[in-house]
């Protein structure tokens, strides 16, 4: 069966340091697509990046990066230089490009920059 | 005016009784979704659909159905509310292009009582 997990429901982080949230995924496709979004205290959901399986290179977006590890069904989304800004929710998504269609999601990490 | 709306934004509502969050878009997108947030859980598949006549089930079907009125309208029903469907509802749109993401809506905020 599909799923994606996302192991760490909280981290603390210091304003300005890298920061890795941790996502893994199980799907027996060969085709598929993985996204990242942030959903802040307001309540919106904001995508924030794309990689596709058949990529060859990690996709990156402003200070986002994905580091896609095919080999060990892991997709952890990057956040160089955090900033207050980024405190919020970070769910990572997966797309099963078959039939099916399905976008499925983790359950989340809330991310807490500290000053 | 946001490309993906739902109405309404908050509701409380008894259990038993029948609700219906609707859910309309103008991005011209033919893949919609209905996802519900709880906390912990992240977000769940309730209904997706392709087009009018094509409405799937997601990972969580039981106790809601959907209806898609237009290429453009949305709906999700439950026939009789129970406190354990409350929950944050959110409307999604995506269009055909492989990288294509999530559209999302503001969301729908359900109480049952």
């Amino acid at each position: 069966a599909q799923k994606i997990t996302q192991t760490q429901p909280g981290m603390f982080v210091q304003e300005k340091e890298a920061v890795t949230l941790d996502c893994t995924y199980d799907t027996s496709d060969p085709s598929y697509g993985l996204f990242w979004y942030k959903q802040p205290s307001s309540g919106e959901m904001i995508f924030l990046i794309y990689q596709g399986s058949y990529d060859q290179q990690n996709a990156t977006e402003g200070r986002y990066s994905l580091n896609f590890q095919k080999a060990r069904k892991s997709a952890n989304l990057v956040i160089s230089a955090s900033q207050l800004g980024d405190s919020a929710m970070y769910f990572c998504a997966m797309r099963l490009m078959n039939r099916d269609d399905k976008i499925i999601f983790g359950k989340g990490t809330r991310l807490h920059i500290l000053p | 005016d946001a490309d993906v709306t739902q109405t309404p934004r908050n509701r409380i509502t008894k259990t038993g009784k029948r609700i219906m969050l609707e859910c309309s878009q103008t991005k011209g997108h033919d893949r919609m979704y209905w996802y519900r947030q709880d906390p912990g859980l992240g977000l769940r598949l309730i209904y997706y659909s392709f087009d009018v006549k094509d409405i799937n089930k997601g990972e969580i079907s039981d106790g809601y159905s959907v209806s898609r009125q237009a290429q453009a309208k949305f709906s999700l029903s439950l026939e009789s509310a129970i406190p354990n469907q409350t929950a944050l509802y959110f409307c999604a749109t995506r269009g055909q292009e492989n990288t294509g993401e999530l559209f999302f809506g503001e969301g729908s905020r359900l109480t049952v009582l």
